[in-house]
């Protein structure tokens, strides 16, 4: 099956910094998405973004799907970016999402 | 807007005790379903998916079952809980197209479940 690698696998910043996160993949996907998952364990969506470049606030994506990779920019981080950060796909003839391990950041003041 | 419910928020069960965990799409209609474990320190691994009532798809063998009474409601259940069944449950929502995960997934607030 597909494969997702995550790196860095952790990251520790101070507040203001800006990071990139970045998601490998072994074969060509329909579905990639971005998560935050906090510290109660909720996923957020932060993007749907299979292809392309997506921003939103101080966030932002890009998927080069030809190369297999995607990044996720955070800039002036804050402490409340703090969690993992998870990016999943879903693979051509699949059924749904397969998750990296993730990055977990941790922003400090 | 669709909004995604679990309950419980969490569980401690003994070992050989019975399970079921549920979850309830409000605010669409035949959602695509499903149910990912997440274990402590790793990614989320998908158990079951459901593209309609009565119809679940497993991709991990194992002590767990799922069911799909209604369109908006997907159940987790076991007869005889193990140590290795502890973990963070979570269930999503998708579009229902043709039964593919090609639209965006929505996870809810998750179920801990500790078996002792």
């Amino acid at each position: 099956g597909i494969q997702v690698e995550q790196s860095p696998p952790d990251l520790i910043l101070q507040e203001g910094a800006n990071s990139t996160l970045r998601c490998n993949f072994s074969d060509s996907v329909n579905n990639l998405q971005w998560f935050h998952q906090n510290p109660w364990g909720q996923l957020i969506n932060l993007f749907y973004i299979p292809s392309g470049t997506k921003q939103n606030g101080r966030l932002s994506a890009t998927t080069v799907a030809t190369e297999r990779y995607s990044l996720l920019y955070i800039s002036s981080s804050q402490t409340t970016d703090s969690g993992v950060y998870f990016c999943a796909v879903e693979g051509i003839e699949g059924t749904a999402l397969i998750f990296g391990k993730g990055t977990t950041l941790s922003v400090s003041s | 807007s669709q909004t995604i419910h679990q309950w419980p928020a969490t569980l401690v069960q003994p070992v050989g005790s019975p399970l079921s965990l549920e979850c309830t799409v409000e605010g669409t209609s035949n959602p695509n379903l499903y149910w990912y474990r997440q274990a402590a320190g790793r990614g989320l691994q998908l158990l079951f998916y459901s593209v309609g009532i009565g119809q679940i798809s497993s991709e991990v063998p194992q002590n767990l079952s799922a069911s799909r009474p209604q369109d908006r409601q997907f159940i987790l259940s076991s007869k005889k809980l193990l140590l290795s069944d502890s973990g963070f449950y979570l269930c999503a929502w998708s579009v229902g197209t043709s039964g593919r995960a090609l639209d965006e997934q929505f996870f809810g607030p998750g179920t801990r479940l500790t078996v002792l």
